[in-house]
């Protein structure tokens, strides 16, 4: 009965680094959204994966992101090259219909860029 | 283009008090409406949404919210507040044509006894 997981929960890399945040969804859950929450801010979407098939990516803010979800259930948030805009807390959200009618959230991963 | 404006972005009620929380959304096509909750050291979780059936929509712990095209606004509304209310609330959109989710800015609510 495990929800979405995140790992990790926190991260702290120096600018110019590569990092790579992982998302566990529900077993079976279809859909897979990424999204970057600033501070005080809503969540903001990144990128939509249906099963395997990235059908959303316009939410990505550079080309310096990448996501990817290779066998339909776990997927990787890849951001390459850090810069201090890049702090937030990701979160990974999962549904089991194609719409995201019902997404269930992990905790996210805050990432800090020094 | 679409967006969410939640007004206020700190409401403190009374114990007991109602609470209503504002959103107001802007969609060029007909949109689905969400509100999540986040308690502290949680994820988001879905308290209600609205997809094009009954402007009513009843949520978890008491919670409902009615859809009001004419004033584009999907408010939040629970008659009578509790102390484990305390959270942050979001209002999202998302358009029927695509997998979207807009989120507004997010409204704490503060309970006081």
């Amino acid at each position: 009965g495990a929800g979405v997981s995140q790992s990790p929960r926190y991260k702290v890399a120096k600018r110019g680094q590569d990092v790579a945040l992982r998302c566990d969804p529900i077993s079976g859950h279809v859909s897979l959204f990424w999204y970057q929450q600033a501070l005080g801010q809503g969540p903001e979407f990144l990128t939509y994966f249906q099963n395997e098939a990235q059908l959303d990516k316009s939410g990505l803010p550079s080309d310096r992101f990448f996501a990817e979800r290779p066998e339909g259930s776990v997927s990787t948030l890849k951001i390459q090259r850090t810069q201090q805009e890049d702090s937030a807390v990701y979160l990974c959200a999962s549904s089991l219909d194609r719409g995201g009618y019902e997404q269930y959230f992990g905790p996210g991963t805050r990432l800090t860029v020094t | 283009a679409q967006s969410v404006t939640q007004l206020g972005s700190h409401v403190s009620v009374s114990e007991g008090a109602l609470v209503l929380l504002r959103c107001n959304y802007s969609s060029s096509v007909p949109p689905y409406l969400f509100w999540y909750v986040q308690y502290p050291n949680q994820g988001l979780q879905l308290l209600l949404k609205y997809t094009s059936a009954a402007t009513l929509v009843k949520g978890i712990n008491g919670f409902e919210a009615e859809f009001k095209k004419s004033e584009t606004s999907f408010h939040l509304t629970k008659p009578s507040a509790h102390m484990s209310d305390a959270a942050e609330y979001f209002c999202a959109v998302r358009v029927n044509t695509g997998n979207q989710f807009y989120f507004g800015t997010g409204t704490s609510l503060t309970v006081i006894p």
